[in-house]
């Protein structure tokens, strides 16, 4: 069974260019959530898909957006970097998305925006 | 609105010796209350959960936590630690609400664990 696996590992871009962000979901599982952990801290929720629909967002500005396709991999698009966008960007898939779910998460992408 | 803190930013054992990782939520309604490890330069890996069964959960490589709703906590332990534990440890609530995935995670404790 292939777990959660996410692309590029590392990506450097300057400010106010665009980024996108890869994720393959655990076989069998349905809904993707993505996560920011700036350095020292937790990672904090930017939104979830739920069978190709977003299905809840966090407090982060629309420049952050998201698809999921049919196969339930999901890509990331934040528009105009800005520095403090640098952080670890995590994926994480879930049977269906319900609030006791396990969230099970990729490796992560390590953004850098100079 | 729903926060969870993790006292103590960095907590450092000796090989063999008691771990306590401290957790606190806020809420009046019990969440759904999680653990994940973190090993640098890697992914969360969830340790145990509770989701309203036994108070008491047990998890992976021998850690357990105790929901107690009195303190509205949910601390992890490890009766002996070795030195493959040392690594992040988040802990993380799911409010119930709205039926989604979102994960309200602390801010993390750095486990040092000491020959």
């Amino acid at each position: 069974e292939t777990g959660v696996t996410q692309s590029p590992t590392h990506l450097i871009k300057t400010r106010g260019q665009q980024v996108t962000l890869r994720c393959s979901s655990q076989s069998g599982h349905n809904t993707v959530s993505w996560y920011q952990q700036a350095l020292g801290q937790g990672p904090q929720f930017i939104f979830q898909y739920y069978r190709e629909e977003e299905n809840g967002r966090g407090n982060f500005p629309p420049r952050f957006s998201g698809l999921q396709f049919p196969n339930y991999s999901s890509e990331l698009n934040v528009n105009a970097l800005e520095l403090d966008d640098s952080a670890l960007y995590l994926c994480a898939s879930s049977l269906s998305g319900g609030a006791s779910d396990t969230q099970y998460f990729g490796p992560g992408t390590r953004l850098t925006v100079l | 609105a729903q926060s969870v803190t993790q006292l103590g930013s960095h907590v450092s054992v000796s090989e063999g010796a008691l771990v306590l990782l401290r957790c606190n939520y806020s809420s009046s309604v019990p969440p759904y209350l999680f653990w994940y490890v973190q090993y640098p330069n890697q992914g969360l890996q969830l340790l145990l959960k509770y989701t309203s069964a036994a108070t008491l959960v047990k998890g992976i490589n021998g850690f357990e936590a105790e929901f107690k709703k009195s303190e509205t906590s949910f601390h992890l332990t490890k009766p002996s630690a070795h030195m493959s534990d040392a690594a992040e440890y988040l802990c993380a609530v799911n409010p119930r609400s709205g039926n989604t995935g979102k994960l309200i995670f602390g801010q993390g404790t750095t486990l040092q664990v000491k020959p």
